[in-house]
């Protein structure tokens, strides 16, 4: 059964710093991961996408990475600024799967403080 | 280009009662899925459905069930509504084989 982590739970930190988020997942025959934020009692916003045969996806100041040998996304946060403050859930996406069902982490709940 | 659109944005029900909610696919798009949120927790899939059909299903009882309309619109319905069934129900569009989903803004719904 796939499982997906991420660590940390929350995190604060100053305006400007550069960060990471982590996401793990057990079962490593996937075909996606996605990476969504989601602002308080809202939707999901997709902000990368990465196949499985890709190793990183970047998109202005966000840089995802893939490494399904060892099981693990990150997601990179250059410059962060008081608008990154969301909450980040990661979604893998299994290989052959019915119908393209996503499995998500809990989500990093990020802060960043002016 | 219209994003997926969900309704209502907020109910209240009882405890017992039926909900039904409402999706609108992004266009173009021709699978709908469902998740269910939780306070503090990742979403959880609850099924999807392709050509008016359920195409996978979640960890969800009988009573969580499903609509798609030829215009690819979806409905979810849930009977015997329990307290654990508040949450934020989220709607997603994709287009089959392509697998990227594009969510709508959910629909809270608090059961008392």
């Amino acid at each position: 059964k796939q499982e997906v982590t991420q660590i940390p739970a929350a995190l604060s930190v100053p305006e400007g710093e550069n960060l990471v988020l982590n996401c793990s997942f057990t079962d490593s025959a996937i075909y996606n991961l996605q990476w969504f934020r989601q602002d308080p009692g809202k939707g999901l916003t997709s902000l990368l996408l990465i196949q499985s045969s890709q190793r990183e996806q970047t998109s202005g100041r966000l840089n995802a990475s893939l490494d399904k040998s060892s099981g693990r996304s990150t997601l990179y946060i250059a410059a962060s600024q008081p608008g990154d403050s969301a909450t980040y859930l990661c979604a893998v996406r299994r290989r052959g799967n019915q119908g393209g069902k996503l499995i998500f982490g809990q989500g990093t709940e990020l802060s960043v403080k002016p | 280009e219209t994003g997926v659109t969900q309704s209502p944005t907020h109910l209240i029900k009882t405890r017992g009662q039926q909900v039904t909610l409402r999706c609108s696919s992004q266009s173009g798009h021709n699978t709908v899925s469902w998740y269910q949120q939780a306070l503090g927790q990742g979403p959880q899939f609850i099924f999807q459905y392709y050509r008016e059909e359920e195409n996978g299903r979640g960890n969800f009882p009988p009573r969580f069930s499903g609509l798609q309309f030829p215009n690819y619109s979806s409905e979810l319905n849930v009977n015997a509504l329990e307290l654990d069934d508040s949450a934020l129900y989220l709607c997603a569009s994709s287009l089959i084989g392509v697998y990227e989903q594009y969510f709508g803004p959910g629909t809270r719904l608090t059961v008392t």
